[in-house]
């Protein structure tokens, strides 16, 4: 079955910086696009990044554009997130999740992780 | 940006209720609308996608409608498991982008 499972959280100052990886299994991960999407404490969901199948196509949103760099390593099977000069506003839950079409971009998220928290916090 | 903005943003209903939620778009984004189903400490679970389209393995329960910027979420006789928060989400153009959030709660 396909699966999704986050790491790398954890605490940190602000101003510091954090990778977060995704390793993904049960499908064929080279051959779609996937994303980041966060939810600080008792919010709401926010869409963070995404790349495409191939890794020529990356998005991002405003509030981390610059700071943020979505990668993969499709050898691996593995997403990540490279998260520098963090703000404390930066403090949620990261997900990551599979785009619903192989190949292509619909930017509709079919699967998602379990989460992993990251707490920007002096 | 395009805003979503989801109505109500919490409601309370029984079991057997026929519940209905609202998404507004900003501005016109065809049928690239998509609800998606959060429970506490749980990662969020795609429900709906294209504005009518049921998920596979989800009930027929569940159905949503609309286009352009007025869409609805319809569960049409509430069930125990279906407490929990429902987002929509615009897939029309990025930056994406998600509704608040309606919390629907145990009478």
């Amino acid at each position: 079955q396909v699966q999704l499972v986050e790491s790398g959280g954890g605490v940190v100052q602000p101003g510091r910086s954090l990778r977060l990886s995704c390793a993904g299994s049960g499908f064929s991960f080279t051959t779609y696009t996937v994303h980041w999407v966060r939810q600080a404490p008792g919010k709401g969901l926010e869409w963070v990044a995404f790349i495409s199948y191939d890794g020529r196509n990356k998005y991002y949103a405003d509030s981390v554009k610059g700071r943020f760099t979505i990668s993969r390593d499709n050898s691996k099977n593995t997403l990540y997130l490279q998260m520098n000069s963090l703000r404390v506003e930066d403090t949620a839950v990261y997900y990551c999740a599979r785009d619903a079409a192989a190949a292509a971009a619909t930017w509709v998220f079919d699967y998602w992780g379990q989460g992993t928290l990251v707490t920007v916090s002096s | 940006d395009i805003q979503m903005t989801q109505s109500p943003s919490s409601l309370s209903a029984s079991v057997g209720d026929r519940v209905t939620i609202t998404c507004r778009a900003s501005q016109s984004i065809g049928i690239y609308l998509n609800w998606y189903q959060q429970k506490p400490r749980r990662a969020p679970k795609l429900l709906i996608y294209a504005a009518s389209s049921l998920q596979s393995g989800v009930p027929s329960r569940f159905s949503g409608s609309g286009s352009g910027t007025d869409f609805t979420l319809t569960i049409s006789s509430l069930q125990p498991e279906d407490f929990a928060t429902y987002y929509c989400q615009q897939s029309s153009s990025t930056p994406l982008t998600f509704g608040g959030g309606t919390n629907v709660e145990i009478k």
